[in-house]
């Protein structure tokens, strides 16, 4: 499979434990993006990388989020100290670097429970 | 206000209808958009881009009216298939959706 992938696919998390989710973006992407999808609403942006360098981070993006791309391929979103509120699927998508905003491919992202 | 917005619907119409959506958006500066489709707990994947000249592809259709500052997408003829939630965005580094459209086709 070459497209973008996810892992694990769903997490089922106490209030107050950390999670780390971690995205394979297609291979010869060097953007990478992060977004959350709840229910009813469309994917909300989180973060972006170019290669290892974090571009723009959203205000939704607290200080309990933290994403790395430590050597420009996968990425990995850490949520530290769950919240119920946290609940929610993570979509990472992907897009090559070239001019012009093309076409973002998405993961089958990673649904996130907090009990 | 939000940079996009549109009616959530949900759409519901029978097979081989005609149906189109709307979709508002309040930044003037936005000259191109994305419309995503997005099947039940799966992810969003491109439909197809919209320029100030529209697109077709097949049974849809997209134009772009920048003095209104809306974007509007036809389906013809439409499928069981085509039963989803259809999201426009502009076309822009970071993406922002809105709701996003529920259509539910019907045999």
């Amino acid at each position: 499979d070459t497209g973008v992938s996810q892992d694990p696919r769903h997490k089922i998390t106490k209030r107050g434990q950390n999670v780390t989710f971690r995205c394979d973006p297609i291979s010869e992407h060097n953007r990478l993006y992060w977004y959350r999808q709840t229910l009813g609403q469309g994917p909300e942006f989180l973060t972006y990388f170019q290669n290892e360098a974090q571009l723009e981070k959203s205000r939704l993006l607290s200080d309990r989020f933290s994403a790395e791309r430590p050597k420009g391929s996968f990425s990995t979103l850490e949520i530290q100290r769950t919240e119920q509120g946290d609940s929610a699927m993570y979509l990472c998508a992907s897009r090559p670097g070239t001019s012009g905003y093309n076409e973002q491919f998405f993961g089958p992202g990673t649904r996130l429970t907090v009990l | 206000r939000k940079e996009v917005e549109q009616d959530p619907g949900p759409f519901n119409v029978p097979e081989g209808a005609t149906v189109a959506f709307n979709c508002t958006y309040s930044n003037s500066a936005s000259q191109s958009f994305f419309w995503y489709r997005q099947d039940c707990r799966k992810e969003p994947k491109l439909l197809m881009s919209v320029y100030s000249s529209g697109n077709e592809d097949g049974r849809f259709t997209a134009q772009l009216n920048r003095a209104s500052q809306y974007i509007s997408l036809l389906i013809r003829d439409s499928k069981l298939s085509d039963s989803a939630t259809y999201l426009c965005v502009p076309r822009r580094a970071a993406l922002i959706f809105g709701k996003g459209t529920t259509l539910s086709v019907s045999s």
